[in-house]
């Protein structure tokens, strides 16, 4: 089955302990994103990957790394969490770059909850 | 930054009617989109209007663009229960930009 997989699906952790949020696509898309979703803020993106070794910043990036050294994994690294970084975090893949030949929609993740006390 | 605005903010209607949202945004676009979201789930993709294109159906949705006024809407016609979910407008400029979406509940 064609899908983005993330893990964990929940994840409590303490300010200040680094944890990885890892993303795989099954599609071998090369576009791949991190969002965030916060209420009342809607999904703001985080950084996204042209390719492989390929990475840029979003609207949100200050206190997230990303790395794609493999076209089918994106993870997302958090150095030192802080509580507002406390959000659903999604993860897509697209099969076509942004630009005016994209017809096609991106594949989300399942979300991923974090809280960090 | 905040591209696409949905209106309105959250939409209840009985089952059998038609729903309608609507999306503006403020720049030029590749494509719009629109996605499903059920209760803190995945988003789903629900189809794309590319910017020379000024509506698309598919099944019960139909999907209007007016790139002069820099809007969209999205129709869902005999909705059902199923159909409750929040919906979301994404522009597509350098990838997506997401409004804040519309809530939507279908009342049985």
């Amino acid at each position: 089955e064609a899908q983005v997989t993330q893990n964990p699906r929940y994840l409590i952790t303490v300010t200040g302990k680094k944890l990885t949020v890892t993303c795989s696509q099954n599609m071998n898309h090369e576009y791949m994103s991190w969002y965030r979703q916060d209420p009342g803020l809607g999904l703001r993106q985080i950084y996204y990957s042209m390719n492989v070794e390929v990475t840029d910043k979003g609207d949100v990036p200050e206190g997230y790394k990303v790395s794609r050294k493999e076209k089918r994994n994106f993870p997302l690294i958090l150095e030192s969490p802080s509580p507002n970084q406390t959000s659903l975090y999604f993860c897509a893949s697209s099969s076509q770059l942004p630009g005016p030949l994209g017809n096609y929609g991106y594949t989300f993740g399942s979300g991923t909850r974090l809280t960090v006390v | 930054s905040q591209q696409g605005e949905e209106d309105p903010q959250a939409l209840s209607i009985q089952e059998g009617e038609n729903a309608t949202m609507n999306c503006s945004y403020k720049t030029s676009i590749n494509n719009l989109q629109w996605y499903r979201q059920n209760s803190g789930r995945g988003l789903v993709h629900l189809i794309l209007i590319r910017s020379n294109e000024r509506e698309k159906h598919s099944g019960r949705l139909r999907v209007t663009l007016d790139t002069s006024k820099k809007s969209s809407s999205l129709l869902i016609t005999a909705s059902r229960a199923a159909d409750t979910a929040s919906y979301f407008c994404a522009t597509d400029v350098d990838g997506l930009t997401f409004g804040k979406g519309t809530h939507l509940i279908i009342q049985p």
